[in-house]
Protein backbone atom coordinates (compact mmCIF):
# COMPACT_ATOMS: atom_id res chain seq x y z
CA UNK A 1 0.00 0.00 0.00
CA UNK A 2 1.84 3.29 -1.06
CA UNK A 3 -0.62 5.55 0.47
CA UNK A 4 -2.23 7.04 -2.38
CA UNK A 5 -5.78 6.64 -2.22
CA UNK A 6 -7.72 6.89 -5.43
CA UNK A 7 -11.82 7.20 -5.61
CA UNK A 8 -13.84 6.03 -7.43
CA UNK A 9 -11.61 2.27 -8.16
CA UNK A 10 -14.01 2.16 -11.27
CA UNK A 11 -16.41 4.21 -13.29
CA UNK A 12 -18.78 4.04 -16.41
CA UNK A 13 -20.64 6.46 -18.07
CA UNK A 14 -21.32 7.66 -21.29
CA UNK A 15 -20.48 9.98 -24.03
CA UNK A 16 -20.54 13.38 -23.31
CA UNK A 17 -20.66 13.20 -19.46
CA UNK A 18 -18.51 14.76 -16.87
CA UNK A 19 -16.70 12.79 -13.84
CA UNK A 20 -14.79 13.69 -11.06
CA UNK A 21 -11.68 11.46 -10.16
CA UNK A 22 -10.36 12.19 -6.53
CA UNK A 23 -7.10 11.64 -5.06
CA UNK A 24 -5.12 11.61 -1.64
CA UNK A 25 -2.16 12.13 -1.23
CA UNK A 26 0.33 10.27 1.25
CA UNK A 27 0.29 12.04 4.56
CA UNK A 28 2.61 15.08 3.82
CA UNK A 29 3.41 15.12 0.43
CA UNK A 30 2.70 18.29 -1.18
CA UNK A 31 3.09 17.33 -4.59
CA UNK A 32 0.32 14.80 -6.90
CA UNK A 33 0.39 13.95 -10.47
CA UNK A 34 -1.94 13.23 -12.50
CA UNK A 35 -1.12 10.08 -14.97
CA UNK A 36 -3.37 8.68 -17.74
CA UNK A 37 -2.49 4.50 -19.09
CA UNK A 38 -4.63 3.55 -22.20
CA UNK A 39 -3.51 0.80 -24.71
CA UNK A 40 -2.72 2.84 -27.50
CA UNK A 41 -0.57 5.97 -25.33
CA UNK A 42 0.95 3.86 -22.65
CA UNK A 43 1.20 6.13 -19.01
CA UNK A 44 1.41 9.50 -20.22
CA UNK A 45 1.69 12.43 -17.87
CA UNK A 46 -1.20 15.07 -17.56
CA UNK A 47 -0.79 17.35 -15.02
CA UNK A 48 1.16 18.03 -11.54
CA UNK A 49 0.26 20.28 -8.71
CA UNK A 50 2.48 21.96 -5.79
CA UNK A 51 1.26 22.75 -2.35
CA UNK A 52 -1.99 23.83 -4.76
CA UNK A 53 -0.45 25.45 -7.20
CA UNK A 54 -0.40 24.09 -11.43
CA UNK A 55 3.58 23.32 -11.60
CA UNK A 56 3.83 21.15 -14.60
CA UNK A 57 1.51 20.41 -17.75
CA UNK A 58 1.62 17.59 -20.00
CA UNK A 59 -0.02 15.97 -22.70
CA UNK A 60 -3.63 17.15 -20.92
CA UNK A 61 -6.96 17.79 -23.17
CA UNK A 62 -8.77 20.92 -22.63
CA UNK A 63 -11.51 18.78 -21.94
CA UNK A 64 -9.78 17.72 -18.66
CA UNK A 65 -8.56 20.17 -15.94
CA UNK A 66 -7.52 19.68 -12.07
CA UNK A 67 -6.85 21.42 -8.84
CA UNK A 68 -5.58 20.37 -5.64
CA UNK A 69 -7.55 21.99 -2.66
CA UNK A 70 -5.85 23.35 0.86
CA UNK A 71 -6.11 20.15 2.38
CA UNK A 72 -3.56 18.39 -0.63
CA UNK A 73 -6.29 16.01 -2.27
CA UNK A 74 -6.37 16.64 -6.18
CA UNK A 75 -9.52 16.05 -7.98
CA UNK A 76 -9.50 15.63 -12.23
CA UNK A 77 -12.31 16.78 -13.76
CA UNK A 78 -12.85 15.27 -17.58
CA UNK A 79 -15.63 16.39 -19.45
CA UNK A 80 -17.44 16.04 -22.83
CA UNK A 81 -16.16 12.70 -22.55
CA UNK A 82 -15.36 10.59 -25.41
CA UNK A 83 -14.87 6.57 -26.01
CA UNK A 84 -10.84 7.14 -26.52
CA UNK A 85 -10.99 8.42 -23.18
CA UNK A 86 -11.62 5.21 -21.58
CA UNK A 87 -8.11 4.46 -19.58
CA UNK A 88 -6.42 4.06 -16.57
CA UNK A 89 -6.23 7.00 -14.67
CA UNK A 90 -3.17 7.22 -11.79
CA UNK A 91 -2.79 10.04 -9.08
CA UNK A 92 0.62 9.67 -7.66
CA UNK A 93 2.54 11.98 -5.05
CA UNK A 94 5.82 12.92 -3.73
CA UNK A 95 7.09 15.35 -1.01
CA UNK A 96 8.04 17.60 -3.29
CA UNK A 97 11.91 17.12 -2.45
CA UNK A 98 13.32 13.64 -3.46
CA UNK A 99 11.31 13.30 -6.02
CA UNK A 100 9.59 9.90 -5.86
CA UNK A 101 6.53 9.38 -6.98
CA UNK A 102 4.26 7.05 -5.35
CA UNK A 103 1.03 5.78 -7.07
CA UNK A 104 -2.40 5.04 -6.12
CA UNK A 105 -4.33 2.15 -7.23
CA UNK A 106 -5.96 4.04 -10.29
CA UNK A 107 -9.59 5.04 -11.02
CA UNK A 108 -10.56 2.49 -14.21
CA UNK A 109 -13.05 4.39 -16.18
CA UNK A 110 -14.84 2.90 -19.33
CA UNK A 111 -16.59 5.52 -21.60
CA UNK A 112 -19.82 4.00 -23.39
CA UNK B 1 13.59 15.30 -25.58
CA UNK B 2 13.60 12.38 -23.09
CA UNK B 3 12.54 9.03 -23.86
CA UNK B 4 12.34 5.72 -22.46
CA UNK B 5 12.42 2.37 -24.75
CA UNK B 6 11.90 -1.23 -23.39
CA UNK B 7 12.96 -3.10 -26.48
CA UNK B 8 11.10 -6.29 -25.38
CA UNK B 9 7.24 -6.64 -24.82
CA UNK B 10 7.19 -9.65 -23.83
CA UNK B 11 9.23 -12.10 -21.84
CA UNK B 12 8.52 -15.52 -20.40
CA UNK B 13 10.95 -17.27 -18.21
CA UNK B 14 10.77 -20.50 -16.21
CA UNK B 15 10.08 -20.57 -12.15
CA UNK B 16 13.58 -19.93 -10.70
CA UNK B 17 15.91 -18.91 -13.49
CA UNK B 18 17.33 -15.56 -13.96
CA UNK B 19 15.52 -12.29 -15.62
CA UNK B 20 16.85 -8.94 -17.42
CA UNK B 21 14.43 -6.78 -18.60
CA UNK B 22 16.25 -3.83 -20.72
CA UNK B 23 15.62 -0.46 -20.52
CA UNK B 24 17.16 2.39 -22.55
CA UNK B 25 17.02 6.00 -21.86
CA UNK B 26 17.52 9.47 -23.78
CA UNK B 27 18.11 12.60 -21.52
CA UNK B 28 20.66 15.01 -21.80
CA UNK B 29 21.66 15.83 -18.04
CA UNK B 30 21.90 12.76 -15.22
CA UNK B 31 19.14 10.75 -15.15
CA UNK B 32 16.90 10.04 -11.99
CA UNK B 33 15.04 6.03 -13.32
CA UNK B 34 13.17 4.33 -11.87
CA UNK B 35 11.52 0.50 -12.19
CA UNK B 36 7.96 0.65 -11.43
CA UNK B 37 5.57 -2.96 -11.51
CA UNK B 38 1.94 -3.39 -12.06
CA UNK B 39 0.42 -6.62 -11.74
CA UNK B 40 -2.99 -7.20 -12.98
CA UNK B 41 -5.46 -4.80 -12.13
CA UNK B 42 -2.87 -2.98 -9.75
CA UNK B 43 -1.18 0.06 -9.11
CA UNK B 44 2.14 1.00 -9.97
CA UNK B 45 4.54 0.08 -7.27
CA UNK B 46 7.49 1.22 -6.96
CA UNK B 47 10.82 -1.35 -7.36
CA UNK B 48 13.91 0.56 -7.36
CA UNK B 49 15.27 4.04 -8.24
CA UNK B 50 18.63 5.35 -9.30
CA UNK B 51 19.42 8.82 -8.62
CA UNK B 52 23.11 9.22 -8.00
CA UNK B 53 26.54 7.08 -6.39
CA UNK B 54 26.51 3.45 -6.48
CA UNK B 55 25.68 2.87 -10.01
CA UNK B 56 23.94 -1.07 -8.69
CA UNK B 57 20.77 -0.54 -7.03
CA UNK B 58 18.59 -2.55 -4.67
CA UNK B 59 15.41 -3.14 -4.53
CA UNK B 60 12.19 -4.77 -3.12
CA UNK B 61 11.23 -8.38 -4.21
CA UNK B 62 14.86 -9.34 -4.78
CA UNK B 63 15.27 -6.72 -7.63
CA UNK B 64 18.37 -4.73 -8.91
CA UNK B 65 19.49 -2.58 -11.53
CA UNK B 66 22.27 -1.30 -13.29
CA UNK B 67 23.20 2.34 -13.85
CA UNK B 68 25.39 1.86 -17.10
CA UNK B 69 25.82 5.68 -18.43
CA UNK B 70 28.33 5.20 -21.35
CA UNK B 71 25.30 2.55 -22.68
CA UNK B 72 22.13 4.77 -21.74
CA UNK B 73 20.75 1.50 -20.00
CA UNK B 74 19.66 0.71 -16.60
CA UNK B 75 18.72 -3.00 -16.77
CA UNK B 76 16.51 -4.62 -14.05
CA UNK B 77 17.55 -8.52 -12.72
CA UNK B 78 16.62 -10.79 -10.27
CA UNK B 79 18.72 -13.91 -9.85
CA UNK B 80 15.71 -16.40 -9.65
CA UNK B 81 11.89 -15.71 -10.61
CA UNK B 82 9.06 -16.79 -8.66
CA UNK B 83 5.59 -17.06 -10.31
CA UNK B 84 4.59 -13.87 -8.24
CA UNK B 85 6.70 -11.86 -10.42
CA UNK B 86 4.49 -12.47 -13.08
CA UNK B 87 3.22 -8.79 -14.14
CA UNK B 88 3.99 -5.81 -16.24
CA UNK B 89 7.45 -3.69 -15.38
CA UNK B 90 7.91 -0.52 -16.31
CA UNK B 91 11.21 1.67 -16.72
CA UNK B 92 10.69 5.63 -16.07
CA UNK B 93 12.72 8.71 -16.36
CA UNK B 94 12.21 11.52 -14.17
CA UNK B 95 13.33 14.87 -16.43
CA UNK B 96 14.85 17.30 -13.84
CA UNK B 97 12.54 20.64 -14.59
CA UNK B 98 9.49 19.11 -15.05
CA UNK B 99 9.14 16.54 -12.30
CA UNK B 100 7.46 14.22 -14.55
CA UNK B 101 7.80 11.18 -15.09
CA UNK B 102 8.37 9.42 -18.85
CA UNK B 103 7.78 5.65 -19.27
CA UNK B 104 8.76 3.01 -21.53
CA UNK B 105 5.91 0.85 -23.29
CA UNK B 106 6.31 -1.47 -20.38
CA UNK B 107 7.45 -5.67 -20.67
CA UNK B 108 5.04 -8.09 -19.61
CA UNK B 109 6.77 -10.23 -17.73
CA UNK B 110 5.28 -14.51 -17.96
CA UNK B 111 6.31 -16.84 -15.60
CA UNK B 112 5.84 -21.01 -16.38
CA UNK B 113 5.94 -23.32 -13.85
Amino acid sequence: DSGVTQTPKHLITATGQRVTLRCSPRSGDLSVYWYQQSLDQGLQFLIQYYNGEERAKGNILERFSAQQFPDLHSELNLSSLELGDSALYFCASSDGGEETQYFGPGTRLLVL
Amino acid sequence: AQSVTQPDIHITVSEGASLELRCNYSYGATPYLFWYVQSPGQGLQLLLKYFSGDTLVQGIKGFEAEFKRSQSSFNLRKPSVHWSDAAEYFCAVLTGTASKLTFGTGTRLQVTL
